[in-house]
């Protein structure tokens, strides 16, 4: 089945700081990728997402390119802002079927 | 569009004890699934529903958990006993084959502490 692995321990950048969270998987075709964000006392929302190989998913200054060659999905972001603190999901979808396999989330804390 | 609806937010019981979460999907979503979010790890799905039907659940442990969704729309998910190990939280989300097509939509969860 797919599997998911996300950069391991927390994350605390300054404001205005370059993010990277890493994220492979594995999967025996071409499954679609996510990266979903918790902000403190919600639940899960979509960030972004890719569909295919070279797709890149971008929202909120949030990017994301599917790199089939290499079986990753790195979450970046060029700027970060307080606000951003929250847990970051990687997550795969399977070609078929519609069940999310996710990662083991990435907390990031962003300071003034 | 109002969101996933969860209740109870929070809940404590005591190992051996049963406890019920439900789940009220965005309006029109046919396909309902249940995630238990362990502390420390990602969501992991226990069952999926599409209308009132089971389409999978393989990782449900049938031996103490139970859901149902009857008439295609609310769901309850029951665990009966509780173990120390079912602490966790208990996320609901929905999904449409509409315009955001496979985009799942998550609740805020039940957070279950068990004693």
């Amino acid at each position: 089945g797919n599997s998911v692995t996300q950069m391991e321990g927390p994350v605390t950048l300054s404001e205005e700081a370059f993010l990277t969270i890493n994220c492979t998987y594995t999967a025996t075709g071409y499954p679609s990728l996510f990266w979903y964000v918790q902000y403190p006392g919600e639940g899960l929302q979509l960030l972004l997402k890719a569909t295919k190989a070279d797709d890149k998913g971008s929202n909120k200054g949030f990017e994301a390119t599917y790199r089939k060659e290499t079986t990753s999905f790195h979450l970046e972001k060029g700027s970060v802002q307080v606000s951003d603190s929250a847990v970051y999901f990687c997550a795969s979808r399977e070609t078929s079927g519609s069940r999310l396999t996710f990662g083991e989330g990435t907390q990031l804390t962003v300071n003034p | 569009e109002a969101g996933v609806a969860q209740s109870p937010r929070y809940k404590i019981i005591e190992k051996r004890q049963s406890v019920a979460f439900w789940c009220n999907p965005i309006s029109g979503h046919a396909t309902l699934y249940w995630y238990q979010q362990i502390l420390g790890q990602g969501p992991k799905l226990l069952i999926q529903f599409q209308n009132n039907g089971v389409v999978d659940d393989s990782q449900l442990p049938k031996d103490r958990f139970s859901a149902e969704r009857l008439k295609g729309v609310d769901s309850t998910l029951k665990i009966q006993p509780a173990k120390l190990e079912d602490s966790a939280v208990y996320l609901c989300a929905s999904s449409s084959p509409g315009l955001r097509a496979g985009e799942q939509f998550f609740g805020p969860g039940t957070r279950l502490t068990v004693l």
